[in-house]
């Protein structure tokens, strides 16, 4: 089946790093994304991830899967009040089309 | 410079109205989406168009008609509106499937949303 889930909430405070993570059921996904969606925007690639890969670094951002567990994680170090948002990932499916958003969690940034 | 645009921003209409959302990409992709976001933030997909063939059409009410007159365009007639049917609807698009496979270019833009009010 497809779902993809992840938690609703984070709260962290500026300068802290920030772990949101994503877990989805279809182990035939290809790739997985990070997206961010400000107040009133639409949704902004962030990252993407190839399911045959562990990690990927890019600038503040790093991205950790696990495939056997199903787990997908975005860290953001040293997290900024801009950084706040929702953030969404997404699986996609070799061969076909359609891609699976989770949930969406709200990242809030205290200053 | 705009890769994918909607128009209007923002819609504001009455019950049982007939309105159209439009969606323009400049990125010579051939496929193109549009997703229903809730006031819960969750996002569905609703259609996929590539090269102008429906590919994917989710449970969606036959009031949403999607219509692609050309690859870089999808727009979205929704007839009888109903207070249900008020959310933000994206826009997006992607490489094709098979260059997509091909040249390992595995991404999809989305278009800044239409805000639907329905009254």
């Amino acid at each position: 089946g497809e779902d993809v889930e992840q938690s609703l909430f984070l709260s962290v405070r500026e300068g802290d790093s920030s772990v949101i993570n994503c877990t989805y059921t279809d182990s035939s996904s290809t790739y997985l994304y990070w997206y961010k969606q400000e107040p009133g925007a639409g949704l902004q690639l962030l990252t993407y991830i190839f399911s045959n890969m562990d990690m990927k670094q890019d600038q503040r951002l790093t991205v950790l899967l696990n495939k056997k567990d199903k787990h997908l994680s975005l860290r953001i170090a040293d997290t900024q009040t801009g950084d706040s948002a929702i953030y969404f990932c997404a699986e996609s499916m070799r061969g076909t089309y359609k891609y699976i958003f989770g949930t969406g969690t709200r990242l809030k940034v205290l200053a | 410079d705009t890769a994918v645009s909607q128009t209007p921003k923002y819609l504001v209409t009455q019950m049982g109205n007939d309105k159209s959302i439009k969606c323009e990409q400049n990125l010579g992709h051939d496929t193109m989406y549009w997703y229903k976001q809730d006031s819960k933030k969750f996002l569905k997909i609703m259609f996929s168009y590539n090269n102008k063939e429906l590919i994917i059409n989710e449970t969606v009410p036959n009031r949403f008609s999607p219509k692609s007159p050309d690859k870089a365009h999808l727009n979205l007639h929704i007839n009888s509106l109903e207070l249900g049917d008020s959310a933000v609807y994206f826009c997006a698009s992607s490489q094709d499937l098979i260059r997509r496979l091909a040249e390992s270019q595995e991404t999809q833009y989305f278009g800044p949303g239409t805000r639907l009010l329905v009254l």
